[in-house]
């Protein structure tokens, strides 16, 4: 089975503060994604990673980074947390180029900035 | 531009009755199409997918979904639910350029399974 896993459930950090979430997949996948989940916007895409060290950014990379040194890991940065960055966020990972597409997602982080 | 719209944002139905929940797509290319469902507080799981042949897609937990091309529709069905099939749907299609290919997400269906 497929495992993407994701470094915590829950997460509060306060405004300012610098947020490392961390994504792992076990499945040796070249395409990693990071989404954000909000209510009555389903998935909006963050930045995604083709490769290692190779990002690019989604549809909302506004206040955010990324990271893939390894290719098993792709780590989203928040360089300064802010109150609207407070929500669920999903990591996913797929094969490459022309396949399906399918994609697996790690349990979320849920993450509240007060 | 490809794009993916969920009619019902949410769906409320009593249990054991059927349910349908909608989606339809627009693309100019062939597409291939999923159903996730996500449980409250966890991730995403695959539900079913269309890549190819038979329109008709049986997936896990008794769902079903119908490719229809000429209605670009992608509906998903059960013809019993559970109190355990509440939890949000999302329909997705794949899109390709750039990079790799990506799958584009559409708002969810809150599906509400009543006692």
């Amino acid at each position: 089975d497929v495992k993407v896993t994701q470094s915590s459930r829950y997460l509060v950090k306060r405004t300012g503060e610098k947020v490392f979430l961390e994504c792992v997949q076990d499945m040796d996948h070249e395409n990693m994604f990071w989404y954000r989940q909000d209510p009555g916007l389903g998935l909006r895409l963050i930045y995604f990673s083709y490769d290692v060290k190779m990002k690019e950014k989604g549809d909302i990379p506004e206040g955010y980074s990324v990271s893939r040194e390894k290719k098993e890991r792709f780590s989203l940065i928040l360089e300064s947390a802010s109150t609207n960055q407070t929500s669920m966020y999903l990591c996913a990972s797929s094969t490459p180029g022309t396949g399906s597409g399918e994609q697996y997602f790690g349990p979320g982080t849920r993450l509240t900035v007060t | 531009a490809q794009s993916v719209t969920q009619l019902d944002s949410q769906v409320p139905v009593f249990e054991e009755a059927p349910v349908e929940l909608r989606c339809n797509y627009s693309s100019s290319v062939s597409v291939y199409l999923f159903w996730y469902v996500q449980y409250p507080n966890q991730g995403l799981q695959l539900l079913l997918k269309y890549l190819s042949g038979s329109t008709l897609v049986k997936g896990i937990n008794g769902f079903e979904a119908e490719f229809n091309k000429s209605q670009t529709s992608f509906h998903l069905r059960k013809p019993s639910v559970h109190i355990s099939d509440t939890a949000e749907y999302f329909c997705a299609v794949t899109i390709y350029g750039g990079a790799t290919n990506k799958l584009i997400f559409g708002t969810g269906t809150l599906l509400a399974v009543q006692p």
